[in-house]
């Protein structure tokens, strides 16, 4: 398995304020991580990938400029949340694939939840 | 467009029984898939995986059946404990990028 740890677990702020998350690889070196978002009772929806190096690449109908990835270092992806509103209260997620000799799968983090009032 | 689906949302079980859910999945070119499990308020975790190449692989208490001819994918819990409840996600991967199904909530009763 892998170990992936996020922070802060829960979060809650005032409509207009950024919050940002924090996604760490405990275990090993990541040139990729993923971030998701679910809503209650809904599935996972990927929001982007996080690329160390490089832009983030985002997926269809997620704004780039309310979304801010930055991939730090080989451990480190941070998703911040901009001017937040209360339509942004979800449960963020990232995951980080491992590639490796007869293992090719994504492990996720405890998972971060956003409550904006 | 691409999906992969879920048959039954809920899912309710004595102890002891053995579960079977159930995923559809639409893109035929997908090549690996994925059960994952999601308790309240975490992160899903993984179960078991499957490649393409295979038609059924087993893991402690689950396994998980391909059938690429209808597009079918199931996951099967032997013994069903109470701490197996809890929301399981089908999902499939291309180019690392998962597509999730809709999910099944399992219920187990004691």
């Amino acid at each position: 398995g892998a170990v992936v740890s996020q922070h802060p677990s829960w979060v809650i702020c005032k409509s207009g304020t950024s919050v940002k998350i924090e996604c760490r690889s405990l275990d090993f070196q990541a040139t990729t991580m993923f971030w998701y978002r679910q809503f209650p009772k809904q599935s996972l929806m990927l929001m982007a990938t996080s690329n160390e190096g490089s832009k983030a690449t985002y997926e269809q109908g997620v704004e780039k400029d309310k979304f801010l990835i930055n991939h730090a270092s080989l451990t480190l992806s941070t998703l911040t949340v901009t001017s937040a509103h209360p339509e942004d209260s979800s449960f963020y997620i990232c995951s980080v694939p491992k590639i490796l000799a007869g293992e090719d799968t994504q492990y996720f983090g405890p998972g971060t939840r956003l409550t904006v009032l | 467009g691409e999906s992969v689906g879920l048959h039954l949302p809920t899912l309710s079980v004595q102890e002891g029984d053995n579960s079977i859910i159930n995923c559809a999945y639409s893109n035929s070119a997908s090549d690996y898939f994925i059960w994952y499990k999601q308790e309240s308020g975490k992160g899903p975790q993984f179960i078991i995986d499957i490649r393409s190449n295979m038609d059924k692989r087993q893991g402690q208490r689950v396994t998980v059946l391909l059938n690429k001819t209808v597009k079918h994918l199931s996951l099967q819990i032997a013994a069903t404990q109470p701490g197996d409840s809890a929301v399981y996600f089908c999902a499939e991967t291309g180019f690392q990028k998962l597509v999730f199904g809709t999910g099944t909530r399992l219920l187990v009763s004691p």
